[in-house]
Formats: C-alpha cells, structure tokens, sequence
C-alpha cells in the first residue's frame, strides 16, 4: 500500500550543488504535482504533469526542471541550488482536477 | 484563474468548543473545492471536498464543510474539537488545466 513514495527525505546541500527529487506512484493517476511549502505560504505549486509527456510550470517553477518519466513517474531537478530553495517539497498525485491529491511524506531540502 | 483566501493563519480554540475556520475563493464557471489537514511532520491527506450537489459536505473525523456560492465561501466547521486535531488546514480549488490551488493555511491550535 504504497501510494506517493518520495525520496530522498532529508537532504542537506552547499550552494550551487545539483541534487534531484524522485517521486513515484503506484496508483495509476494520470496526473502529478511537485509542491514547496514554506512557513506562512502555504503550498505552492512548483510544476505539474496532467499526463505522461507533458509538464507546465506552476506558481515558482524557477531554478527548476522537472520530469515526467513515465506514468508512475515524476522528478524534481534543482540544477544549481540556493539557499532560497530550502524547503519541505511535497510530490503528490491525482486521477484528474477533480479528484482527492495523494500527497508523499515530504522532502526537506537545506541548501547551506 | 482560480484563487483561495483563508483568512486566519491561526485559530485557538479550548478543547470541546466549536471551531470554524474560513475560506473565500474567486469565482469561477465550475467550481470544486476541497480542505486538507496536515498533522505535524506529515503530508496533507483530504479532509472533504465538493463537487456538485448538496452544499453541506460531510468529512472525516467530525469536520463538515458548507459551500456558499453567493458568498464564494468553502467555510469548514467542527461542533467539539479534540486536541487530536490539532494541526493546519489547507483550502484548495482547481486553478485552471490540470493546477490545483492551495491557500496559505489555518493552523488549529487546541487549548486545554
């Protein structure tokens, strides 16, 4: 009964590393979201997959890359990290816009 | 495009007492809405959402929800909180194609 599995869970950088998020479902949603959420902001959508093979940029999408590998399927890439991007990353997943989100545990990132 | 506004950032309220914690989004042709709770150090899982039909909607755990089309608001009661339910609470809606909207979040805070 696995759902949204993330990881890696706790990840620690210096700035200017590349690191990348791994989401994966086992639901055969259709849709997929990567999330950042900060204290007093809520969550905010970075990017998102409405099928496999295709992404759209969300409310913050930059300084990232995303990728949709296949249905099950959703990375999140930071290609040069900063301490701006210190965050709790939350991958989730849908059936479609008018169904229930199925949210991961969470990824904290510390850039340093 | 869709938005949510949640206009408390905190709510205390003592153990057994009601609680309503409120939420306003722009309107919009079709309208879905949806409230998740995130319990400390988790992600967020569904609490209740509304599709269509009956504006009274019922969810986990005690909580109910009254859609107010007239006044765009997605309000999200409980008659007696617990301290277990301590935790913050997200209001969302679709955000046009595949996008799902948070808003800001309302952390519930149970006084003994």
């Amino acid at each position: 009964n696995a759902g949204v599995t993330q990881t890696p869970k706790f990840q620690v950088l210096k700035t200017g590393q590349s690191m990348t998020l791994q989401c994966a479902q086992d639901m055969n949603h259709n849709s997929m979201y990567w999330y950042r959420q900060d204290p007093g902001m809520g969550l905010r959508l970075i990017y998102y997959s409405a099928s496999e093979g295709t992404t759209d940029k969300g409310e913050v999408p930059n300084g990232y890359n995303v990728s949709r590998l296949n249905k099950r399927e959703f990375s999140l890439r930071l290609e040069s990290a900063a301490p701006s991007q210190t965050s709790v990353y939350f991958c989730a997943s849908s059936v479609s816009r008018r169904g229930e989100l199925f949210f991961g545990e969470g990824s904290r990132l510390t850039v340093l | 495009a869709q938005s949510v506004t949640q206009l408390d950032s905190q709510v205390p309220v003592f153990e057994e007492a009601p609680v309503e914690l409120r939420c306003n989004y722009s309107s919009s042709v079709s309208v879905y809405l949806f409230w998740y709770v995130q319990y400390p150090n988790q992600g967020l899982q569904l609490l209740l959402k509304y599709l269509s039909g009956s504006t009274l909607v019922k969810g986990i755990n005690g909580f109910e929800a009254e859609f107010n089309k007239s006044q765009t608001s997605f309000h999200l009661r409980k008659p007696s909180v617990h301290i277990s339910d301590t935790a913050e609470y997200f209001c969302a809606v679709p955000g046009g194609d595949d996008k799902i909207i948070f808003g800001k979040g309302t952390r519930l805070h149970i006084l003994p």
